[in-house]
């Protein structure tokens, strides 16, 4: 079935950029996204890329996707210490989401 | 508009009980789903609705029973609760249109 892998952990500088990395096995995938999950919630949808597109930009968001290699990325620019949370990747899979293990960013000043 | 809403936030149980997770959405979403979350996992769907009257087994649905009578409620059936099914639980619904799916708060669940 499809599978999807991220790191667990990354540690950035306040102001600094993070980028979070996400693969992929399912070529067939529609949509591919980002969640994030702060202490204590539920997930809340940052963006999603349709999967015709290279790169999607949302203010200090930015989603590269290269189909080839089935990796996706999230950049976050001049990064907070509200940005602290998990974040997953997802993509489509038929009627399904299928979800990633999450990375934890943490971010110190 | 109140969302996805999840009931109870906590629960304890014993080996053996059962219990009903409850899950409702006001937005009209045809999709929705179960998920379990368990450290190191990220989500595991455990079974999934495309509208009312038609489920269907995610990754994880042994130990599981879901039924959709209605556009809005999603219940999850524990029918003899085990160890295993210690986890926090997850409720998302969607349209059918993009996977843009929206969460509750969660159910922590642990099964002594």
């Amino acid at each position: 079935g499809e599978d999807v892998e991220q790191s667990l952990f990354l540690s950035v500088r306040e102001g600094d950029s993070s980028v979070i990395n996400c693969t992929y096995t399912d070529s067939s995938s529609t949509y591919l996204y980002w969640y994030k999950q702060e202490p204590g919630a539920g997930l809340q949808l940052l963006t999603y890329i349709f999967s015709n597109m290279d790169m999607k930009q949302d203010q200090r968001l930015t989603v590269l996707l290269n189909k080839k290699d089935k990796h996706l990325s999230l950049r976050i620019a001049d990064t907070q210490t509200g940005d602290s949370a998990i974040y997953f990747c997802a993509v489509d899979n038929t009627d399904k989401l299928i979800f990633g293990t999450g990375t934890r960013l943490q971010v110190f000043p | 508009n109140a969302g996805v809403t999840q009931t109870p936030k906590f629960q304890v149980l014993k080996t053996g009980q059962s219990m009903t997770l409850q899950c409702a959405q006001d937005m009209n979403h045809e999709y929705m789903s179960w998920y379990r979350q368990d450290p190191g996992m990220g989500l595991r769907l455990i079974h999934y609705s495309v509208g009312a009257g038609i489920t269907d087994q995610g990754e994880v649905p042994n130990g599981y029973n879901v039924s959709r009578s209605t556009t809005e409620d999603f219940p999850l059936r524990l029918l003899s609760a085990a160890p295993s099914q210690t986890s926090v639980y997850f409720c998302a619904s969607s349209t059918l249109a993009v996977y843009e799916q929206y969460f509750g708060p969660g159910t922590r669940l642990t099964v002594t």
